[in-house]
């Protein structure tokens, strides 16, 4: 059971090139949230998903989009990468909302981008 | 939404001494309440949670805190650090949703530095 897995763990852009993150649980949970850390800042919510081919916009959206093809995946996407963009990302995964343990969130081990 | 402050953005202390990290959220509203601890270059791990019950949660390492509803906090305490514990410690809330809605979310602190010194 690895839990929550990202993929890369480090990556370095040029301004203006395009990657894609991938984040991977095996507990089965419906929703996933992707975050970006930035010091002082603490944790700021980019986009979620409550299910399978479902996807929302979170508190810092703009420059970012998201999939949820597969209920076990994620995928974080950026188009056009921007220095803004450097920063600490990391995938979530909870069970539902249904129960008050469904609101703990699993964390994956981040991905450090770095955008020049 | 709800706010989330965490009062100290850096606590440094003596290696066996107790430590208390301050966070207060904003909304009345009912709610569940998390502390997460990242060590260096790692993801967010749980250390307590209240969701229910007793107003004072324990949590891994020898770590507790305290629902306050009327003062709307959940401080962190430990009576006796370790250098291990040397970490940046998140507070985060949630409100507490109508059963069916799907717009539950984890709002978080901005984070505060614990150091622990020999």
């Amino acid at each position: 059971n690895a839990g929550v897995t990202q993929t890369p763990k480090f990556r370095v852009l040029k301004t203006g090139q395009s990657m894609t993150l991938l984040c991977a649980q095996d507990m089965n949970h419906e929703y996933m949230y992707w975050y970006r850390q930035d010091p002082g800042m603490g944790l700021r919510l980019i986009h979620y998903s409550v299910g399978e081919g479902t996807t929302a916009k979170g508190e810092v959206p703009d420059g970012y989009n998201v999939s949820r093809l597969k209920k076990q995946n994620f995928l974080l996407g950026l188009e056009s990468a921007a220095p803004s963009q450097t920063s600490v990302y990391f995938c979530a995964s909870s069970p539902s909302l249904v129960t008050p343990r469904g609101y703990e969130q699993y964390f994956g081990p981040g991905t450090r981008l770095t955008v020049t | 939404a709800q706010s989330v402050t965490q009062l100290d953005s850096q606590v440094p202390v003596f290696e066996e001494a107790p430590v208390e990290l301050r966070c207060n959220y904003s909304s009345s509203v009912s709610v569940y309440l998390f502390w997460y601890v990242q060590y260096p270059n790692q993801g967010l791990q749980l250390l307590l949670k209240y969701l229910s019950g007793s107003t004072l949660v324990k949590g891994i390492n020898g770590f507790e805190a305290e629902f306050n509803k009327s003062q709307t906090s959940f401080h962190l305490r430990k009576p006796s650090v370790h250098i291990s514990d040397t970490a940046e410690y998140f507070c985060a809330v949630s409100d507490i949703i109508p059963r069916g809605s799907t717009l539950g979310r984890l709002y978080f602190g901005r984070g505060t530095q614990l150091t622990v010194w020999p």
